[in-house]
């Protein structure tokens, strides 16, 4: 029972340089998420994404952009890396039923840029 | 609109002294409230929750009782171990939409010494 994997686990990029990070989970949610964690300032939503072919900016998009590619995955992609996008990616599907939400996350993403 | 606001740490302990990490939240409706952890290296686990006024969620020794009149979902626990140490996230999501978002707090450092 995988839950949310996310890919890679680690990354380097140089300044400039393009990544797209990965996401699928395996619980046939609806909602997926892409969260950033910085110290300090605890998790701050990106982009979601509430059913497959939809995506929505989250509090902090800029320099980012999202794929829905299926009811399953969610990938994020930096098309020009700045140092300031430093920080551990986080994604996340959630379940909603009967007025109650649970959400699951991935092992995260620690993105260094350089 | 919906936004929590959790104490500041970072939180140290010493084994079996009494934690308390206070959390408030905003709402523009009726809230589930959520605890989260995140251990050294790992992403974020659920740890409690309660989905209305009254409502104690617990697990693992931790509390917590949803608070409508303070608006609080404050996070006991009557005896830490080392292995408690890890970094915990108050979150709330709106019960009235079906997107099942999170809205979290900054997060809270909880280290406790042998």
């Amino acid at each position: 029972n995988a839950g949310v994997t996310q890919t890679p686990k680690f990354q380097v990029l140089k300044t400039g340089q393009s990544m797209t990070l990965q996401c699928a989970q395996d619980m046939n949610h609806n909602s997926m998420y892409w969260y950033r964690q910085d110290p300090g300032m605890g998790l701050r939503l990106i982009y979601y994404s509430a059913s497959e072919g939809t995506t929505d900016k989250g509090e902090v998009p800029n320099g980012y952009n999202v794929s829905r590619l299926n009811k399953r995955e969610f990938s994020l992609r930096l098309e020009s890396a700045a140092p300031s996008q430093t920080s551990v990616y986080f994604c996340a599907s959630s379940t909603f039923s009967k007025g109650d939400t649970e959400a699951f996350f991935g092992q995260g993403t620690r993105l260094t840029v350089v | 609109g919906n936004s929590v606001t959790q104490m500041e740490g970072p939180v140290t302990l010493s084994e079996e002294a009494f934690l308390t990490i206070n959390c408030t939240y905003t709402a523009t409706g009726y809230p589930s409230l959520f605890w989260y952890v995140q251990y050294p290296g790992e992403g974020l686990q659920l740890l409690l929750k309660a989905t209305k006024a009254d409502d104690k969620g617990s697990n693992k020794g931790f509390e917590a009782t949803y608070r409508k009149e303070t608006t609080s979902f404050h996070l006991e626990k009557g005896s830490v171990q080392v292995s408690d140490s890890a970094v915990y996230f108050c979150a709330l999501a709106d019960r009235g939409s079906t997107l099942g978002r999170l809205y979290f707090g900054r997060g809270t450092q909880l280290t406790v010494w042998p």
